[in-house]
């Protein structure tokens, strides 16, 4: 079936360190979302990538979408311990069972003072 | 406020003892879904709902019931609990399809265990 895996499901850093996580799709996506859940917490949505190769910034975090909307990344800059938490993909794939929302494993994101 | 509520956060309960979790939303939203969250499993769709009456399975409905009756309320029925039924179970709505420039609220999460 269809498939969203991120790598790696987990990552400890040292604050100020940089941290990329990366979702890969088995088939090709409409458009990506991403979402962050702090321990203990709620996903909560971060955003949307669309078009082919598109890139995203709010602030520290950069989001890439894959030129052949297949894979995505997340890039966090001179991480702070506010990141802590797991970092989720969500893809729609493009035709078949477009209401289906599959998300991805997920990635742990330790950050250490 | 905006937002997704759930009840009960938190379920301890026994193998094939009915139960029913409630997900109520404030935002007017067409589009509600429920997920379980497993480690190692990420957020998975049991079942999904795209207006009122109309509702359709995700990815691991088996065992799960739901129904949308009115467009706030989206409850998760385990007719039968089993132990492979603990879970962190979610609740989502948006606006209008997922996917589409349309982030999804998640409630605060159930947390069940089939004992």
């Amino acid at each position: 079936g269809q498939q969203v895996m991120q790598i790696p499901q987990y990552q400890h850093v040292q604050e100020g360190e940089d941290f990329t996580t990366y979702c890969n799709s088995s088939t090709t996506l409409s458009n990506i979302q991403w979402y962050k859940q702090r321990p203990g917490g709620h996903p909560v949505f971060l955003i949307q990538l669309v078009k082919s190769g598109e890139v995203k910034k709010q602030k520290r975090l950069t989001f890439q979408f894959g030129e052949a909307k297949k894979n995505s990344s997340l890039h966090i800059t001179a991480t702070q311990t506010t990141d802590v938490g797991t970092y989720f993909c969500a893809g729609l794939p493009r035709g078949g069972a477009t209401n289906k929302l599959i998300f991805g494993t997920g990635t742990l994101l330790a950050v250490q003072p | 406020e905006a937002q997704v509520t759930q009840n009960p956060r938190y379920l301890i309960t026994v193998t094939g003892k009915k139960l029913t979790v409630t997900c109520s939303q404030n935002m007017n939203h067409e589009y509600m879904s429920w997920y379980r969250q497993d480690p190692g499993l990420g957020l998975r769709q049991i079942y999904y709902s795209m207006n009122v009456e109309v509702t359709d399975k995700g990815d691991v409905p088996e065992g799960y019931k739901v129904s949308r009756k009115e467009k706030r309320n989206f409850p998760l029925i385990l007719e039968s609990p089993s132990p492979n039924q603990t879970s962190l179970y979610f609740c989502a709505s948006s606006l209008d399809r997922w996917g589409e420039g349309n982030e999804q609220f998640f409630g605060p999460g159930t947390r069940l265990t089939v004992l």
